[in-house]
């Protein structure tokens, strides 16, 4: 059980057009999800938490206006990187939990390349 | 604010051999729970072991346990009879103790773990 998928795992866009990045708990229905971003050879950096119904809470130093976050439903939580710049280029994972769950289950990840 | 501090960037560990990676954190909670994450060279998270600050038993998952020093906020990772598919990057995690599923989870920066054959 606890299982998250994203959507899709690899992503390449050109400089400037937006790309959704969709984050699906399959088997539970999670309340939270979170947003990380991770850089090679480094640890996650939390971008945003989203709670199913409700505006995501940003982190300091994320741009909202940029990185959109939907969650719209108990099972699906969207992230969109709009006019996407080289410097965008990472790899974003998310997780989602429900009360009572102690533990975050995290997606498989999705690479982006901005050229 | 909360921090996590993994001191070791890289390990490494004979095949079968016992190896111990390092944590300590930062907290004025009595309450929380600590995480152990492994990500393989696929990317993907995976829990490895978790521990409720209000057990004192320190938890154990096949051979993977825990050394749960409280009032010294450490809790390093034992990983016995290492295995290739044991190589990883590990994270060791915090999260205060809620019922509310929302409480974001605060990462070390990690410690390199490489299986010699």
């Amino acid at each position: 059980g606890a299982v998250v998928s994203q959507h899709p795992s690899r992503v390449i866009c050109k400089s400037g057009t937006s790309v959704k990045i969709e984050c699906r708990s399959l088997d539970f229905q999670a309340t939270t999800m979170f947003w990380y971003r991770q850089f090679p050879k480094q640890s996650l950096m939390l971008m945003a938490t989203s709670n199913e119904g409700s505006k995501a809470t940003y982190e300091q130093g994320v741009e909202k206006d940029k990185f959109l976050i939907n969650h719209a439903s108990l099972t699906l939580s969207t992230l969109t990187v709009t006019s996407a710049h080289p410097e965008d280029s990472s790899f974003y994972i998310c997780s989602a939990s429900t009360p009572g769950q102690s533990t975050q289950y995290f997606g498989p990840g999705t690479r982006l390349t901005v050229t | 604010a909360q921090t996590v501090t993994q001191s070791q960037p890289e390990m490494s560990v004979q095949e079968a051999e016992t190896v111990t990676l390092s944590c300590t954190y930062d907290t004025s909670e009595s309450d929380y729970y600590l995480f152990w994450y492994k990500q393989p060279p696929s990317r993907q998270m995976i829990l490895v072991i978790r521990q409720e600050a209000y057990k004192q038993q320190n938890a154990t998952e096949n051979r993977f346990s825990v050394n749960f020093q409280k009032a010294a906020k450490s809790f390093s990772l034992k990983i016995s009879d290492s295995q290739l598919g044991d190589a990883a990057m590990y994270f060791c995690a915090y999260r205060i103790l809620s019922n509310f599923g929302n409480e974001k989870l605060t990462f070390g920066t990690g410690t390199r773990l490489t299986i010699i054959p």
